[in-house]
């Protein structure tokens, strides 16, 4: 059973064309986090929600921004896509009071044209 | 800055071989480490994880060993089959309070040869 999902697995976008991808889960986690991961790298954080407390990571661009409006999901906002944004975008979701394991959704593979 | 890598980019192994795949942190104060496994256009799977007050921690065929003294993590595979080929990474926790923060390696691609 999925318990970290995200929508949609594909996403074309235009350069410049505001793009929204979305994440759900089913653990009932405090905390949901959104990383970047570009070809051949490793997942980077962008930021993270502690319930309703949002946490940016100093060199996460600002053309980034998120929307947690419950528990269960969360959605990563891309105001103007570069072509440098093109990337595979990861959710995760993990108890508070940790440290504890992260769960990975299976990611949206963003292409901008 | 402070940095977690892995020492090798890809790693060749026979079918049935062991694996070993290196991680190098910088951290010292880091307390907990987790490795991943990732296959192609899927996300992370959590494999093992180890905190800061262990040295050694085993799961179904794999094996984490953690060396404070030189800040060295490994993950041992038994018995590697074709369907453990994927990248793996090694993460550290970077995060305090009530969430975490988890810094990735570049990443290990493991081959496993039939």
């Amino acid at each position: 059973d999925a318990m970290v999902i995200q929508n949609p697995r594909y996403q074309v976008t235009q350069f410049g064309k505001p793009v929204t991808l979305s994440c759900s889960q089913t653990l009932n986690h405090n905390v949901m986090y959104w990383y970047q991961q570009k070809s051949s790298q490793a997942p980077k954080l962008l930021f993270h929600y502690y319930d309703k407390d949002f946490n940016n990571e100093a060199d996460t661009p600002d053309n980034f921004q998120s929307r947690r409006p419950n528990t269960s999901f969360c959605f990563l906002d891309i105001r103007s896509p570069g072509l440098g944004d093109a990337a595979m975008y990861l959710c995760a979701t993990s108890r508070a009071g940790g440290p504890y394991e992260q769960y990975f959704g299976p990611g949206t593979r963003l292409t901008v044209t | 800055g402070e940095s977690v890598g892995l020492h090798l980019p890809t790693l060749s192994v026979q079918e049935g071989d062991n694996s070993i795949i290196n991680c190098a942190y910088s951290n010292s104060a880091s307390d907990y480490f987790i490795w991943y496994k990732q296959e192609s256009g899927k996300g992370p799977q959590f494999i093992i994880d180890i905190r800061s007050n262990m040295d050694k921690r085993q799961g179904q065929r794999v094996t984490v060993l953690l060396n404070k003294t030189v800040k060295h993590l490994s993950l041992q595979i038994a018995a590697t089959q074709p369907g453990d080929s994927a990248v793996y990474f090694c993460a550290e926790n970077q995060g305090s309070g009530n969430t975490g923060k988890l810094i990735f390696g570049q990443g290990t691609t493991l081959q496993v040869k039939p």
